[in-house]
């Protein structure tokens, strides 16, 4: 079956730094994988997501992802930081191919301190 | 491009009540899911249809049903509600067509169910 984990509960981080959110996958067959974002009392915003090709993806707002086969890993980046980007962030996981159903992570709680 | 639509974005009720929420995707998505998401059990899938039809289910009891209609908005219902059904319900929708998708979900608001 398939899984992402989420090892840290909560990340901080000084405005300005760059920021890595943690994600492994375990899959069976071609990973899709996703990084959302999720704001107070809102909904889950599309970030960046991996399906084939080159390893790093960029995504919105600055963000980009690596995605390394050999560690099975699917970290969340940017090099620098904005207090704006404190939310929650998910990792998913494509159940299948032939399915919309995401299997997500716990989350990471990402704090950017002044 | 309007997004996603959830009704109503709050609601409470009782123990026992049922209660019916409704998801409007983006024009032109045929496909929607719906996710329940807790402080304790994180965000889990309850179901996905796609033209009209259910074609994958989560683990969830009986209790928790939807349908899609023609114009592909959809609706949740659940029944005999329990204290335990207090989450927000987000609702997805994709650009999937037949097949293979590789596309993202666009997600709604949620609709914040508190059961007293």
């Amino acid at each position: 079956a398939q899984s992402v984990a989420q090892p840290e509960d909560q990340v901080n981080v000084a405005e300005g730094n760059p920021l890595t959110v943690k994600c492994t996958y375990s899959v069976s067959g071609n990973p899709y994988l996703f990084w959302y974002v999720q704001y107070p009392n809102r909904g889950l915003q599309f970030l960046l997501k991996y399906i084939t090709g080159d390893n790093l993806v960029k995504g919105s707002y600055g963000f980009e992802a690596e995605f390394n086969k050999s560690q099975t890993s699917f970290h969340l980046k940017k090099p620098s930081a904005l207090v704006s980007d404190s939310a929650l962030y998910f990792c998913a996981v494509r159940d299948r191919s032939e399915t919309d159903k995401l299997i997500f992570g716990t989350g990471t709680r990402l704090q950017v301190f002044p | 491009k309007a997004g996603v639509t959830q009704t109503p974005r709050y609601l409470i009720k009782t123990r026992g009540q049922q209660v019916t929420l409704s998801c409007s995707p983006i024009s032109g998505h045929r496909s929607v899911s719906w996710y329940q998401q807790t402080p304790g059990q994180g965000l889990q899938f309850l179901f996905e249809y796609f033209s009209e039809t259910q074609r994958n289910k989560g683990n969830f009891p009986g209790r928790f049903s939807g349908r899609q209609f023609s114009n592909s908005r959809s609706e949740m219902n659940v029944s005999t509600l329990e204290l335990g059904d207090s989450a927000l319900y987000l609702c997805a929708s994709s650009h999937r067509a037949a097949g293979t998708n590789t596309g993202e979900l666009f997600f709604g608001e949620g609709s914040r169910l508190t059961v007293l």
